[in-house]
């Protein structure tokens, strides 16, 4: 069945820090592809999405291109900041599948 | 705008006890769904619905119902809990019959004692 890997966590970084969060993925289709984001205490928002290959997907400075050839959808950010520190999880959506698949999801944390 | 409202946000159950978390949206969205959060396993789909009077089961359904009598509501019920059931879990919403763009709501946590 479609499944999606995220690079293990925790991250630390420092602020002003280049970001890059692993995501792959397998699916017998072609699925959409998205970054959604949890802030503490809060529920997910979606961050950004593309949905077909060589799409880019990108909002408040993150962006992440949807390779079809490596089945992935590696999230990166040029420059954090301390407010960039949540969850961050990958997902899929095949068409016609009525669900959105999750990674495991990868807990960032920025230091200033 | 409310969005995707849950109650309650804290719930302390014994095992055996039943109880409902409830879920409403304002959006007029047609599909809904229920994802539990466990450490280390991401979110995983529960049961979800496409539309009133429509359910259908997702990865983990065990345990719980639901039901959809409205477009607005979307409850999950409990119906003897265990303590396999402690989690965190996620109301979400979708404007189409598929769940593309999910809105969340701010979670249940659910510790079963």
């Amino acid at each position: 069945g479609d499944s999606v890997t995220q690079m293990e966590g925790p991250v630390t970084l420092s602020e002003e820090a280049f970001l890059t969060i692993n995501c792959t993925y397998t699916a017998t289709g072609y699925p959409s592809l998205f970054w959604y984001v949890q802030y503490p205490g809060e529920g997910l928002q979606l961050l950004l999405k593309a949905t077909k290959a060589d799409d880019k997907g990108s909002n408040k400075g993150f962006e992440a291109t949807y390779r079809k050839e490596t089945t992935s959808f590696h999230l990166e950010k040029g420059s954090v900041q301390v407010s960039d520190s949540a969850v961050y999880f990958c997902a899929l959506s095949d068409k016609g599948a009525q669900k959105l698949v999750f990674g495991q999801g990868t807990r960032l944390t920025i230091n200033p | 705008n409310a969005g995707v409202t849950q109650t309650p946000k804290f719930q302390v159950l014994k095992t055996g006890q039943s109880m409902t978390l409830q879920c409403a949206q304002d959006m007029n969205h047609e599909y809904m769904s229920w994802y539990r959060q466990d450490p280390g396993m991401g979110l995983r789909l529960i049961h979800y619905s496409v539309g009133a009077g429509i359910t259908d089961q997702g990865e983990v359904p065990n345990g719980y119902n639901v039901s959809r009598s409205t477009t607005e509501d979307f409850p999950l019920r409990l119906l003897s809990a265990a303590p396999s059931q402690t989690s965190v879990y996620f109301c979400a919403s979708s404007v189409n019959r598929g769940p593309g763009e999910l809105f969340f709501g701010e979670g249940s946590r659910l510790t079963v004692l």
